[in-house]
């Protein structure tokens, strides 16, 4: 059963970078697209990017100049960060597995969540 | 980008009654949708692919229809557990969502 697991830093400072990782367990790592998605309190869904683990990565294009996503394939993990953060940055993120293995997908696991709040 | 809307926004159903959301996207996106339903603090759960393939374990009354640019949800028979928020999502191109639908009694 494939489990999704995120973790980082749930209280910024605006200007400050975001920082969320998930790791990925019993299951392959290889073969998939993995994305970060996030949705504002009471808000709507909004993916942000997605990579796999030779490194190939696409953006949504309203992100992509303050966006990173990056891979530890050794590890099993995903990494996001979102530089440069304001208010509007808050909202809860989600890792997801997309299970086609060319980009632009759906997504059938999601982890659990993580509120990332931008204040000062 | 694909902008997707969703039809009605928030539905008020009873137990046992047949349901339906629209989802329509602004160009045509073949059958690359999925349906997703969230229940509050949860993350969303993946219930159609393919506009209308239905995905390992989700109850047999939920199906999906539709290609181009409209699509349907139905739920045949509303479960106490089919309350919730459903969203649309397209794959066409990078992923965009619907607004939702709640599904409230």
């Amino acid at each position: 059963q494939v489990q999704l697991q995120q973790w980082g830093a749930g209280l910024l400072k605006p200007s400050e970078t975001l920082s969320l990782t998930c790791g990925v367990y019993g299951g392959s790592f290889s073969g998939y697209y993995w994305s970060w998605i996030r949705q504002p309190p009471g808000k709507g869904l909004e993916w942000i990017a997605e990579i796999n683990d030779r490194g190939s990565t696409n953006y949504n294009p309203s992100l992509k100049s303050r966006v990173i996503i990056s891979v530890d394939t050794s590890k099993n993990q995903f990494s996001l960060k979102v530089t440069s953060v304001t208010a509007a940055d808050t909202a809860v993120y989600y890792c997801a597995r997309g299970p086609l293995s060319y980009g632009y997908n759906l997504f059938d696991y999601w982890g659990q969540g993580a509120l990332v709040t931008v204040s000062s | 980008d694909i902008q997707m809307t969703q039809s009605p926004s928030t539905l008020s159903a009873s137990v046992g009654d047949r349901v339906t959301i629209t989802c329509r996207a602004s160009q045509s996106i073949s059958t690359w949708l999925a349906w997703y339903q969230q229940k509050p603090g949860k993350a969303p759960k993946l219930l159609i692919y393919k506009a209308s393939n239905l995905e390992s374990g989700v109850p047999s009354r939920f199906s999906g229809s539709g290609s181009g640019t409209e699509f349907t949800l139905t739920i045949s028979r509303l479960q106490p557990d089919d309350f919730a928020i459903y969203y649309c999502q397209q794959y066409s191109d990078y992923p965009t969502f619907g607004p939702g639908t709640v599904v409230d009694i």
